[in-house]
């Protein structure tokens, strides 16, 4: 079982530069989700989705844009990477009304923006 | 967002139980998730809470009264795999399935 797949696991960027961080889930969950992790700190939402075609803005989404396309893939757009990207994402999935509605993370990305 | 407060830090020793808490403004969430995230993992599900009362599983306890926005974890028998972050989250009313994490909770076990 697959579960939540990110892509890649290190990143360095230097300050300017432009990537995507993949992800992609195989349990057919509707609901999908970005978060950034800052050293000491608990998770903050970055987007999120409710299905394909559909995303919103979480809590820190400035200097990042997503995309839904299909219910497997969320990849996450940095664009003009800031050192105050420098964190560790990571990507998540649920089912929320199932008899199941935890959130399934993915191994994370480090991220550094130099 | 609403504010989810928990200890930064807790020590214990091996076979100990610990008490992490974690307080919320009553009216901001629905239920309650425990988290525990090991040094450079992801998070991985403990327990959910969305009614009042206490939840057990196994070693792992969840507790929740949500007219006083008040939860705990307790881990019982700690072992040394216990050191870790646990990371309380609430399930935010206005919009299904969104969480609002809390800082987390380092426990630190000794031996």
């Amino acid at each position: 079982n697959a579960g939540v797949t990110q892509t890649p696991k290190f990143r360095i960027l230097k300050i300017g530069q432009s990537m995507t961080l993949q992800c992609t889930q195989d349990m057919n969950h509707n609901y999908m989700y970005w978060y950034r992790q800052d050293p000491g700190m608990g998770l903050k939402l970055i987007y999120y989705s409710v299905g394909a075609g559909i995303t919103d803005k979480g809590e820190v989404p400035n200097g990042y844009n997503v995309s839904r396309s299909t219910t497997e893939d969320f990849p996450l757009r940095l664009e003009l990477a800031a050192p105050s990207q420098t964190s560790v994402y990571f990507c998540a999935s649920s089912s929320p009304g199932s008899t199941n509605e935890k959130l399934f993370f993915g191994s994370g990305t480090q991220l550094s923006v130099l | 967002g609403q504010n989810i407060d928990q200890p930064t830090e807790m020590t214990a020793t091996e076979g100990a139980i610990v008490q992490i808490n974690c307080t919320y403004q009553t009216s901001g969430f629905n239920g309650l998730f425990w988290y525990q995230q090991h040094a450079g993992e992801a998070p991985t599900f403990l327990s959910y809470n969305v009614l009042d009362g206490l939840e057990e599983k196994g070693r792992f306890s969840s507790f929740l009264s949500r007219s006083k926005g008040y939860s705990y974890l307790l881990l019982k028998e700690l072992q040394m795999k216990d050191s870790a972050s646990y990371l309380c989250a609430g399930v935010l009313t206005d919009s299904w399935g969104k969480l609002q994490f809390g800082a987390g909770t380092q426990v630190v076990v000794t031996p």
